[in-house]
């Protein structure tokens, strides 16, 4: 059974970085797009970016060129960090498994990280 | 930017059919994917490549889409069903949108 697990500093000062990474557990990471997905309260599902397996990788417009993913094959790991973040930012943070067009198969428990001076 | 459109609520009775559609400018182009989220909780993948159920996920899920629309469907609600449902579009020009997000009522 395939596992997620996000982990990182739950409060981030304003203008610094948010660093999450998220550990692969029972299963491969290959040939899969490695997800970041946050949530802010009381809100939707945004999509911020994904790291295929290979190292490409993909972001939201929206963010402005502050997001990077990147993988760790060798670790089964995966990483977010957004930068320059405001209280904007402060949100649960979700790492997912994607497939193309058959979704996010497998997602993380989530973190709360709140952006906070 | 590309958005995805959903209604903001639905309600409806146990035992009826709750519809909850999902609309984008080139939807057609693109599989759509539904997840329900329940509070406190992660989503989950109800249907996937507009018309999939992955393995575990009841038969009264099913999903549809026509033109620049998609829709999950829901026969027979239950209680246990009131969630929020959001659909995902994937295509190669989208960056994996999602829709705001449907609550689903069930009483």
């Amino acid at each position: 059974q395939v596992q997620l697990q996000e982990s990182g500093p739950g409060l981030v000062k304003p203008s610094e970085t948010l660093s999450l990474t998220c550990n692969i557990s029972g299963g491969s990471i290959s040939n899969f797009y490695w997800s970041w997905i946050r949530q802010s309260p009381g809100k939707g599902l945004e999509y911020i970016g994904y790291v295929y397996y290979t190292g490409s990788t993909s972001q939201n417009p929206s963010l402005n060129n502050r997001v990077t993913v990147s993988v760790d094959r060798s670790k089964n790991q995966f990483f977010l960090k957004l930068k320059s973040v405001t209280a904007a930012d402060t949100a649960v943070y979700y790492c997912a498994r994607g497939r193309g067009h058959s979704g996010y198969d497998y997602w993380g428990q989530g973190i709360l990280v709140t952006v906070f001076s | 930017s590309y958005e995805l459109t959903q209604p903001p609520s639905v309600s409806v009775s146990p035992g009826q059919t709750a519809t909850i559609s999902c609309s984008g400018d080139t939807l057609g182009d693109e599989f759509a994917c539904w997840y329900q989220q329940k509070p406190g909780q992660s989503p989950v993948l109800v249907i996937y490549h507009d018309d999939r159920r992955p393995s575990g996920i009841p038969e009264r899920f099913s999903g549809s889409s026509s033109g620049n629309t998609a829709t999950l469907t829901i026969t027979g609600a239950q209680a246990v069903d009131e969630a929020d449902y959001y659909c995902q579009a994937w295509g190669s020009g989208t960056p994996w949108v999602f829709g705001g997000g449907t609550k689903l009522t069930v009483l």
